[in-house]
């Protein structure tokens, strides 16, 4: 299995332009979820999906972030319009509902916004 | 108070070594504990969960304390490969609704030869 797959590894852009993040989860993993890591504040959940519905958006920053999961294998985080702060490295993670509470995670996007 | 809470370290220890790492959690309804591996510019894995017997993997021990709301990892003959940040991670359960994790900031560990 390829595991969790995120594109681009690393986006740099200017304030202002939008920003898409695409993750295909795990095959046959049912949960997928989308984590933003910073220096000063870790690790933190942006939302997640269960059999592709949001379940839990209390993480999204503002109405700047927005998240999508059009079908079981595709999921996007957009951010317009982006800005310095929301540089950061950007993870995917997916795990098979009811199989375990593991989640495993794709390499990450590296996001600097200038 | 942050949900979970570690000592950022870092810890530098020399090989051979045992080192400890503590984690508070303030959420008294969380249900399961784990602890996951971060190498440098890498994803997160999964080091192993913790139960409330503690568990043991190898060189690697992980005990709970529910009363004190306290999670803790134990690495004895500690190897350079060891070198990574170990985050303590909480899973919570919102007003009945599927579960989330809530990770601490993380302890930096360096193993030295």
């Amino acid at each position: 299995d390829a595991g969790v797959i995120q594109s681009p590894r690393h986006e740099v852009t200017e304030m202002g332009q939008e920003v898409t993040l695409r993750c295909k989860p795990i095959s046959g993993h049912n949960s997928l979820f989308w984590y933003r890591q910073t220096m000063m504040r870790g690790l933190e959940l942006l939302i997640y999906f269960n059999n592709n519905v949001p379940i839990d958006d209390s993480g999204m920053p503002e109405d700047r972030f927005s998240a999508k999961m059009p079908n079981a294998s595709f999921s996007t985080l957009k951010i317009q319009p982006s800005e310095p702060r929301d540089s950061a490295v950007y993870f995917c993670a997916s795990r098979e509902w009811g199989g375990g509470e593991t989640q495993y995670f794709g390499p990450g996007t590296r996001l600097l916004v200038l | 108070r942050k949900e979970v809470e570690q000592d950022p370290g870092p810890f530098n220890v020399p090989e051979g070594a045992t080192v400890a790492f503590n984690c508070t959690y303030s959420n008294s309804a969380s249900q399961s504990f784990f602890w996951y591996r971060q190498d440098c510019r890498k994803e997160p894995k999964l080091l192993m969960s913790v139960y409330s017997s503690g568990n043991e993997d190898g060189r690697f021990t992980a005990q709970l304390n529910r009363a004190s709301q306290y999670i803790s990892l134990l690495i004895r003959d500690s190897k350079l490969s060891d070198s990574a940040t170990y985050l303590c991670v909480v899973i919570q359960v919102n007003r009945g609704r599927a579960q989330k994790l809530v990770f601490g900031q993380g302890t930096r560990l360096t193993i030295n030869p």
